[in-house]
C-alpha cells in the first residue's frame, strides 16, 4: 500500500483564488512529521511547511497552510491567494520513526492569470 | 552560503563502469539522505544517515552504496551501474532535533544517465 498518496496528478487554479493540494498518508507509527515540498520547472526542492502527530494546532506558514486531519490520515496543503510563481510541482512527505522519509507522487500546480 | 553542494551536476556513463556522486554540506547538520527521482513515482530514499559512520537504508537501496565518514559528506556509489539507475539524484541534508530529522535542504541535483 502507498504510504502517501497524492490523488491529484495535476490541478489548475485562478490567480488570487485558494487552492487545496491532497494528501493521505498510511502510518501505524505514533509519532511522525508530515511536510510539504515545492519543486519549480528550475528543479530545486524548497521546504514549505512541517507538522508533526502530536501538533495540535494546524501548521501555517505565510501564505500556507497545513490542513492537518489525523483520524483522517489526511495532511492537505492550502495556498492561500496564488500567484503565477505557486505554478509548481508539490510533495507531500512523512518522516516516520526511525528517520526515514516517504514522498508521494506529486501534484502539478499551474496558476493562470 | 548555507548549501548542499553535489558533484557532479550532469553524467552520462556505461553501464557497469564504477561511479561516485560527491555530497557535502557547510550546515553542521547530523542528519543527511540521498534520493533519486523519477516521474510518477515522485522521491525514494535510497540511503541516509543520523551520524557518521551511522548510515540506514531507505526504499531502493539495492544498487547503491554510501559511507559516513565525515560529517559533512555523504558520497552515493555506484558500484556497477545498470540503465534502470537513471535518474535525477537529490542529496539532502538536516538538523536533528530531539533525535528527530525536520526541514531539509536540498543540493541542486544530478542527473545521471546509464547507457
Amino acid at each position: 500500500a502507498q504510504k502517501i498518496t497524492q490523488t491529484q496528478p495535476g490541478m489548475f487554479v485562478q490567480e488570487k483564488e485558494a487552492v487545496t493540494l491532497d494528501c493521505t498518508y498510511d502510518t501505524s507509527d505514533q509519532s511522525y512529521g508530515l511536510f510539504w515540498y515545492k519543486q519549480p520547472s528550475s528543479g530545486e526542492m524548497i521546504f514549505l511547511i512541517y507538522q508533526g502527530s502530536y501538533d495540535e494546532q494546524n501548521a501555517t506558514e505565510g501564505r500556507y497552510s497545513l490542513n492537518f486531519q489525523k483520524a483522517r490520515k489526511s495532511a492537505n496543503l492550502v495556498i492561500s491567494a496564488s500567484q503565477l510563481g505557486d505554478s509548481a510541482m508539490y510533495f507531500c512527505a512523512m518522516r516516520e520513526e526511525g528517520n526515514k522519509l516517504v514522498f508521494g507522487a506529486g501534484t502539478i500546480l499551474r496558476v493562470k492569470s | 552560503e548555507a548549501q548542499v553542494t553535489q558533484n557532479p551536476r550532469y553524467l552520462i556513463t556505461v553501464t557497469g563502469k564504477k561511479l561516485t556522486v560527491t555530497c557535502s554540506q557547510n550546515m553542521n547538520h547530523e542528519y543527511m539522505s540521498w534520493y533519486r527521482q523519477d516521474p510518477g513515482l515522485g522521491l525514494r530514499q535510497i540511503y541516509y544517515s543520523m551520524n557518521v559512520e551511522v548510515t540506514d537504508k531507505g526504499d531502493v537501496p539495492e544498487g547503491y552504496k554510501v559511507s559516513r565518514k565525515e560529517k559533512r559528506n555523504f558520497p552515493l556509489i555506484l558500484e556497477s551501474p545498470s540503465p534502470n539507475q537513471t535518474s535525477l539524484y537529490f542529496c539532502a541534508s538536516s538538523l536533528l532535533a530531539g533525535g528527530y530529522s525536520y526541514e531539509q535542504y536540498f543540493g541542486p541535483g544530478t542527473r545521471l544517465t546509464v547507457t
